[in-house]
């Protein structure tokens, strides 16, 4: 299975946009790359997910590494409401489920 | 809200005893995935039920069994229940079974054991 390598903690103003690194080196030609979050008291949600390109949704952008041994999850303007664990997950082979590392917590700060 | 319903919330109980864990995955969702998270071990993969069948397994403990219903709903099983199971157990589900289908997950159960 690929592994991951996150900073444990990031911190970050509110209203300023926020770049979470992962690198991920092992990981293989059809993985995808998942990021979920975790806020406080709540279970994981999904944010993003991505193969090769950069991918945008409603509450991120994902940037792939064109050597797919890195990617950053970006967060256009940080709000209280993103203080969070992030987790960047590659999935295991063939079936096997996602597997959650110990994530980046984000503090933002008013 | 993630669609993925959980009860009970909380949990208290004594050593050695046994208890059940449900789960109600989304409408339409065929697996349900349960994870146990602790201070110390972060969110750990257990068990995996596509459609009724064991789908995949994680570190789950002899001590602890899981299944899915005709209805989909999911039910874990803890016994002989130790101080170092403690935890919030969440249950995820998806559409199918991929690795790369996202999951969604309920707000989790808190167990306390005494």
């Amino acid at each position: 299975d690929a592994k991951t390598t996150q900073p444990n903690s990031m911190e970050s103003n509110e209203e300023e946009p926020v770049h979470l690194p992962c690198n991920h080196s092992t990981i293989s030609g059809t993985d995808y790359i998942h990021w979920y979050r975790q806020l406080p008291s709540q279970g994981p949600e999904y944010v993003i997910h991505g193969l090769t390109s950069n991918v945008n949704n409603r509450m991120a952008s994902l940037a792939i590494a064109e050597d797919r041994k890195s990617s950053t999850l970006i967060l256009h303007r940080a709000t209280l409401r993103d203080a969070a664990v992030y987790y960047c997950i590659p999935p295991g082979s063939g079936n096997t489920p996602l597997v959650f590392g110990k994530g980046t917590r984000l503090s933002v700060i008013a | 809200d993630s669609g993925v319903t959980q009860t009970p919330k909380h949990l208290i109980t004594a050593t050695g005893q046994r208890v059940t864990l449900r789960c109600s995955p989304r409408s339409g969702d065929l697996s349900v995935y349960w994870y146990q998270q602790s201070l110390d071990q972060g969110l750990q993969f257990l068990i995996q039920y596509y459609n009724g069948e064991e789908r995949a397994k994680g570190n789950i403990l002899e001590r602890f069994s899981a299944q899915q219903f005709p209805d989909l709903h999911s039910e874990l099983n803890l016994s002989s229940l130790e101080l170092g199971d403690s935890a919030l157990y969440f249950c995820a589900s998806s559409e199918r079974a991929w690795s790369t289908d996202t999951q969604y997950f309920g707000p989790g159960t808190r167990l306390t054991v005494l």
